[in-house]
């Protein structure tokens, strides 16, 4: 079955630095991933389509420039949360959706994000 | 605007007994409509679609567009259905996943 990677699993860093998070698609490509946010105890929410050569659509409410969000290559997708505080500590989930008509979303592991 | 309802933040149930576990939606056109399940530490993974009328590990779900509902069903509820489940929807076209709050369901023994 499709399986989703997603690297680092948990991290801990200090106020102020920045932190790439990777989304793989380990056995096929994926023109669009997601990326989810989710809260202790609350629903995931949707922050951003990645798209494949072309610039993330962001969700209202979630900073651009905050949450930075490549999408290289058809396997890899990559969040980088820039000058990290506190408050961006949280869980950041990647979803893929496989190839052809009505597939359904994979997800990751999930990250989780301690900042410090 | 697309919108998922699920009013049960917990639900427990003795084993045998019957679950049932509510979503309701809001979407203009036909969605699809998906359960997602989460079991402790692990992953958020697809339990059932509605395009695919299948029943997955007993659980069934019947997409009631009258009263715009998708509830999750499984008539002898076990032990190891205690989790974290989420109903999700999405549009038309390569739209992301809309999610509901999750309802955790606890099973006891």
């Amino acid at each position: 079955g499709a399986v989703v990677s997603q690297h680092p699993s948990w991290v801990i860093c200090k106020s102020g630095t920045s932190v790439k998070i990777e989304c793989r698609s380990l056995d096929f490509q994926a023109t669009t991933m997601f990326w989810y946010r989710q809260f202790p105890k609350q629903s995931l929410m949707l922050m951003a389509t990645s798209n494949e050569g072309s610039k993330a659509t962001y969700e209202q409410g979630v900073e651009k420039d905050k949450f930075l969000i490549n999408h290289a290559s058809l396997t890899l997708s990559t969040l980088t949360v820039t000058s990290a505080h506190p408050e961006d500590s949280s869980f950041y989930i990647c979803s893929a959706r496989s190839p052809g008509h009505n597939q359904p979303q994979h997800f990751g592991d999930g990250t989780r994000l301690s900042i410090l | 605007a697309q919108r998922v309802t699920q009013p049960e933040k917990l639900l427990s149930v003795f084993k045998g007994a019957p679950v049932e576990l509510k979503c309701n939606y809001s979407y203009s056109g036909s969605p699809e409509l998906f359960w997602y399940v989460q079991y402790s530490r692990q992953r958020l993974q697809l339990l059932l679609r509605h395009i695919s009328r299948e029943s997955i590990k007993g659980f069934t779900a019947d997409l009631n567009k009258g009263e715009t509902s998708f509830h999750l069903k499984k008539p002898f509820a076990q032990e190891e259905d205690s989790a974290m489940y989420y109903c999700a929807l999405r549009g038309n076209g390569n739209t992301p996943l809309v999610f509901g709050k999750g309802t955790r369901l606890s099973v006891i023994a």
